[in-house]
């Protein structure tokens, strides 16, 4: 399995303005990507963070809104560009280990408010 | 659209019974399943994966896999308060081992004493 540690666990954030979500992996792993679960729903893939490389985003997300970074292995970013209060929301960072078993693991979250 | 459906919900169960839960996938290239437990509050936490036609046990989790029917499910025996959760099925949609998952929209489980 992986630890996978995400900050901030919370935060407030008033509309129109930028907050980067961080992500850190406590051993290499091979896959990393972003979710987001909006209040009472199921997890909505945002985008997968590729090493070294532009995120692939799902239809529906697109990179000015939520751009990513991963520069290694083991840390991303993930940034929720002007706010909305539609982008309140839980936004998740998870991660594949080097089994080969595809089990994703996932980090604590990171519980946005926007008013 | 690769989907995945779960039974609706909420599902409430005695302590002690056994809890069902079901999941279709239309993606019929899938390989690999699993489920996840989230407490309210909590992040999704890995309980079962399965990878091949048959039942899978892991103390009083069982996983069934039908590729098929395209059909998953979970059985929890001797269902627990503790057990009382929303229980997600998810599939890889991609075929390879370092796919993404797809998640079903989850089924809330309640297991009174």
């Amino acid at each position: 399995s992986a630890v996978i540690s995400q900050k901030p666990s919370r935060d407030i954030c008033q509309r129109g303005t930028s907050l980067t979500i961080q992500c850190q992996v406590d051993s290499q792993v091979t896959m990393m990507f972003w979710y987001r679960q909006q209040p009472g729903q199921s997890l909505t893939l945002i985008a997968t963070a590729n090493q070294g490389s532009e995120a692939t985003y799902e239809s529906g997300f697109v990179i000015d809104k939520f751009p990513i970074s991963r520069p290694n292995l083991t840390f991303s970013t993930l940034t929720v560009s002007n706010m909305s209060p539609e982008d309140s929301s839980i936004y998740l960072c998870s991660a594949k280990t080097l089994s080969n078993t595809g089990e994703l693991f996932f980090g604590e979250g990171s519980r946005l408010t926007v008013l | 659209q690769k989907e995945v459906e779960q039974n609706s919900g909420p599902l409430s169960v005695p302590e002690g019974a056994i809890a069902s839960l079901n999941c279709t996938y239309s993606d019929r290239g899938s390989q690999s399943f699993f489920w996840y437990r989230q407490y309210s509050g909590k992040s999704p936490e890995l309980i079962m994966s399965i990878y091949s036609n048959g039942d899978k046990e892991d103390g009083r989790f069982t996983a069934q896999l039908n590729k098929a029917s395209q059909y998953v499910s979970l059985l929890i025996r001797d269902s627990q308060p503790s057990d009382s959760a929303t229980y997600l099925c998810a599939v890889n949609s991609d075929g390879t081992s370092y796919g993404k998952l797809t998640f079903g929209q989850g089924t809330i489980l309640t297991v009174h004493p």
